[in-house]
């Protein structure tokens, strides 16, 4: 079945660390890979979109994903994280061939001051 | 870009109950979804619109759930005969046709409904 799995579904880290979230998408053709936020109290947001091209899209707020093919990964990266990066985010796939957007089940990240 | 409008954003009801809820999407956007969250969990596929057709509805959605967008512009998603179980999240998402069909789902804030 096509799925898309995070695997990470608590994060906990102190300013200035390195994040990275783990994405993993289970179908096959063309690949439609977002990454959405959530802060507390607020719709989803996009936060970065992968088509096709450069695998190492760049997003908002100092945001990074790399795609990789061989691993049908979508990791989520930002070097140094902030307070306010506390949020959870959501992983997301469009298969082709369909419309439907698949999400995955959320990573729940918690930034120390 | 006056975004996704959602109302109401918190309902209450009682088991057996019918409720309605509105998305208005962004106002150039012809795809819409419904979408539907619990705790600890990510957006699940209620149901996807373009324009006024109901292209695609999940199969875990059962016959007490129905949606329209009679105009292709708003939509309506009525629950009837709520369940304790229907208690959840319902989002809705729009967006738009583009070049390469990549464009991405802009969500509202959602309508909370807790069934007692």
């Amino acid at each position: 079945a096509q799925s898309v799995s995070q695997h990470n579904h608590h994060v906990i880290l102190s300013e200035a660390a390195s994040l990275e979230l783990g994405c993993n998408y289970s179908y096959g053709g063309t690949v439609n890979l977002f990454w959405y936020v959530q802060y507390p109290g607020q719709h989803l947001q996009l936060l970065l979109k992968y088509f096709s091209g450069d695998p190492l899209v760049k997003g908002i707020k100092g945001f990074e994903a790399e795609f990789i093919k061989s691993k049908f990964s979508f990791n989520l990266r930002k070097p140094s994280v902030q307070w306010s990066d506390t949020a959870e985010y959501f992983c997301a796939g469009r298969p082709s061939g369909t419309y439907k957007y698949i999400f995955g089940t959320g990573t729940r990240l918690k930034v120390l001051a | 870009d006056t975004g996704v409008s959602q109302d109401p954003r918190h309902k209450i009801t009682k088991r057996g109950q019918n409720v309605t809820f509105r998305c208005d999407p962004i106002s150039e956007h012809n795809r819409l979804y419904w979408y539907r969250q619990t705790l600890g969990q990510g957006p699940e596929f209620l149901t996807y619109f373009q324009n006024e057709a109901q292209l695609e509805k999940s199969r875990l959605l059962s016959d007490r759930f129905s949606a329209e967008r009679p105009k292709g512009s708003f939509s309506t998603l009525e629950i009837q005969r709520t369940e304790q179980g229907d208690s959840a999240m319902y989002l809705c998402a729009s967006s738009i046709i583009r070049n390469r069909d990549n464009s991405p789902l802009h969500f509202g804030n959602g309508t909370r409904l807790t069934v007692t």
